[in-house]
């Protein structure tokens, strides 16, 4: 089993560019969850998905954000226009009916 | 109110010895998991031990245990004969309900340093 795979590791972008974390959970698993984790706020929720139907995205900081899971082996969280406090680790995670959560390597995303 | 608090920015502690970083969480929940996870400097996040709320026994897994007052609403983690490669941040997680569609809900977590 390859884990939970993020891409890519690192992404620097400009500021008022898209960008695009993908998202690979492992198979079998239903849930996926997407996490911001900055210094200031720590491990935050943004959105997560059951089935790959979204169930709370109230996490999602504003509407310059969005993700979606367009089937059971993807996901992606896009960010449009981007700005310098978008600059954050984001990990991606997946769990099924144990207990188990696995994280992915995470995405660190600088905005210039 | 901050569901999950690690009161310990930062812990010192040298190699062969033990360990505590504090947790206390607060849910109204009867039913609650909880979860401990290490950051290396690497940034990769990895599970270490999980702890149910109606689990009678404190959870081990080989050098780490968790030492559940459920009482007094804490989750510490006890880390056994500390190695150089311990050094990392831990975070403390709950997930009220204890199903596994309920996500995550993380402290701000604890740099532990050991040194030699």
């Amino acid at each position: 089993d390859a884990g939970v795979i993020q891409s890519p590791r690192h992404e620097v972008t400009e500021m008022g560019q898209e960008v695009t974390l993908r998202c690979k959970p492992i198979s079998g698993h239903d849930y996926l969850f997407w996490y911001r984790q900055t210094m200031m706020r720590g491990l935050e929720l943004l959105i997560y998905f059951n089935n790959n139907v979204p169930i709370d995205d109230s996490g999602m900081p504003e509407d310059r954000f969005s993700a979606k899971m367009p089937n059971a082996s993807f996901s992606t969280l896009k960010i449009q226009p981007s700005e310098p406090r978008d600059s954050a680790v984001y990990f991606c995670a997946s769990s099924s009916a144990d207990y188990g959560y696995t994280f992915g390597s995470g995405t660190r995303l600088t905005v210039v | 109110a901050q569901k999950i608090t690690q009161t310990q920015p930062g812990m010192f502690v040298q190699e062969k010895e033990a360990v505590t970083l504090d947790c206390t969480y607060d849910t109204s929940d009867q039913s609650y998991g909880l979860f401990w996870y290490k950051q290396p400097s690497s940034g990769e996040m990895i599970f270490l031990i999980y702890q149910g709320s109606y689990d009678e026994q404190n959870a081990t897994e080989g050098r780490y245990s968790l030492n559940f007052q459920k009482a007094r609403k804490s989750a510490n983690l006890v880390i056994s004969a500390s190695q150089l490669g311990d050094s990392a941040m831990y975070f403390c997680a709950m997930r009220e309900a204890n199903q596994a569609g309920t996500a995550l809900i993380f402290g701000k977590g604890t740099t532990l340093s050991v040194s030699s």
